[in-house]
């Protein structure tokens, strides 16, 4: 079974207006971390904001922000004020425990901004 | 946060042949990872490297394949052995410093 699930694709947004990537995870360990991470054409990973399975307030980082729930097991991404460089590939990923270092990465939903 | 060099960043290589790639870490790191993603599709582990001893594999990769080596703390390679065009990846390593994950730049690998 998908650890990491990102049902959308494909995902297109007008520049400048907010918009949400869909993440949700499997797993029965009470600790976890779940990450987001953008993938531009030219192929590095750039991180771009983390939220551990304690941590009561939703994370954020800047135009990011992560949209937790516990309870549905989701993890979505909110990137506001989208610009056009913010077009690229986003991973979902996950790591199971306190002490493992594996992540397990979802599917990737692109993202193209339109101006 | 720490720097990774990852090096070659691309190569066009002949079925049959093998392939090392490097990485270099600026800082001492104790878990470091290797990742397979195939063209469109999303990052697979291969391995994790370890310091020491032999690295551990995930279900569907081996060492024969895929051998690593992990001689200190900052350094690590990945070999592509008996190249096949189904290997044609992105190849890339990873460090955990705490809670974040840094990626080296890749390896783009095109088999022909």
């Amino acid at each position: 079974a998908q650890k990491i699930t990102q049902t959308q694709p494909g995902m297109f947004v007008q520049e400048k207006e907010a918009v949400t990537l869909d993440c949700t995870y499997d797993t029965s360990d009470p600790s976890y971390g779940l990450f987001w991470y953008k993938q531009p054409s030219s192929g590095e990973m750039i991180f771009l904001i983390y939220q551990g399975s304690y941590d009561q307030q939703n994370a954020t980082e800047g135009r990011y922000s992560l949209n937790f729930q516990k309870a549905r097991k989701s993890a979505n991404l909110v990137i506001s004020a989208s610009q056009l460089g913010d077009s690229a590939m986003y991973f979902c990923a996950m790591r199971e425990g306190a002490d493992t270092g594996k992540l397990i990465f979802g599917q990737g939903t692109t993202l193209q901004v339109k101006p | 946060s720490a720097v990774i060099s990852q090096k070659p960043s691309r190569d066009i290589c002949q079925r049959g042949t093998s392939l090392t790639i490097q990485c270099q870490v600026d800082s001492q790191v104790t878990m470091m990872f290797w990742y397979r993603q195939q063209p469109g599709q999303s990052l697979t582990l291969i391995a994790t490297a370890n310091q020491g001893s032999e690295a551990t594999y995930e279900s569907g990769f081996v060492i024969d394949k895929f051998p690593i080596s992990r001689p200190n703390l900052t350094f690590s390679t990945l070999t592509v052995s008996n190249m096949s065009p189904e290997d044609s990846s992105i190849y890339l390593c990873s460090v955990r410093q705490g809670e974040g994950y840094t990626f080296g730049s890749g390896t783009r690998l095109t088999v022909v």
